[in-house]
């Protein structure tokens, strides 16, 4: 069964990086080439934000709305993908999910659990 | 950006009664050459992830029950819980993909009333 963990740092001070790192076991990145691995956020009570995704090739997709502050990476030897947010602002706060959906349509359909960030000074 | 509207954002029914939330999308979400509409809804339980139950706007995932189904086309869209069992208390959203970002309702709170 595919599972994923996001791991990081639960607080984080203004202006400064948020780093999260994925953990897939059960399956592979690349397996079958037929998934993307994503990132998605939920503020707190709130709704949720597509924030990007990676094809194990590397190829990414980001929200035009964050593009300017997100990376996301990909070790496929590792079996991670990782998201970096830089220039942090309070309203960066939000449990972190990363996710798997497939290729041709980009519905999610296994999620990591979600991790808290509190940016905060 | 495709703007996605859910309708109530909360409502309570009775044990066994019907639920049903309502999602409209700022444009079409109906690919013609496809005949498909590009509309997922996911379930978000109290501290947990979402879980997709349908895409397609009414292909339920595998493990769904069939107490849930899903409706529409176009821009207006519909989930309807038959038959509401305590374990279906939940945030609801609809999500469309039809063009990036892909982007979610504001979501819709299911209770026992």
């Amino acid at each position: 069964q595919l599972q994923l963990q996001a791991s990081g740092p639960g607080l984080v001070k203004p202006s400064e990086t948020l780093s999260l790192t994925c953990t897939v076991s059960g399956g592979s990145i690349y397996s079958s080439g037929s998934h993307y691995w994503g990132w998605i956020r939920q503020p707190p009570g709130k709704g949720l934000e597509w924030i990007g995704n990676i094809y194990y090739s590397g190829s990414t997709y980001y929200n035009p709305s964050l593009k300017s502050r997100v990376t996301i990476s990909v070790d496929t030897s590792k079996k991670q993908f990782s998201l970096n947010l830089t220039s942090v602002t309070a309203a960066d706060t939000a449990v972190y999910y990363c996710a798997r959906h497939p290729y041709a349509f980009w519905t999610p359909d296994s999620w990591g659990q979600g991790t808290l960030v509190t940016v905060s000074s | 950006d495709i703007v996605m509207t859910q309708s109530p954002d909360s409502l309570a029914v009775s044990l066994g009664e019907r639920a049903t939330i309502n999602c409209k999308s700022s444009q079409s979400l109906l690919y013609d050459s496809k005949n498909k509409n590009y509309l997922a809804w996911y379930q978000q339980k109290a501290g947990q992830p979402p879980k997709l139950l349908i895409h397609w706007a009414s292909t339920r995932e595998s493990g769904v029950p069939d107490r849930f189904s899903g409706s529409g086309s176009g821009a207006d869209f519909t989930l309807d819980i038959s038959s509401l069992q305590a374990e279906d208390v939940a945030v609801y959203y609809c999500q469309q993909y039809y063009s990036t970002p892909p982007t979610f309702g504001q979501g819709t709170k299911v209770e026992i009333k």
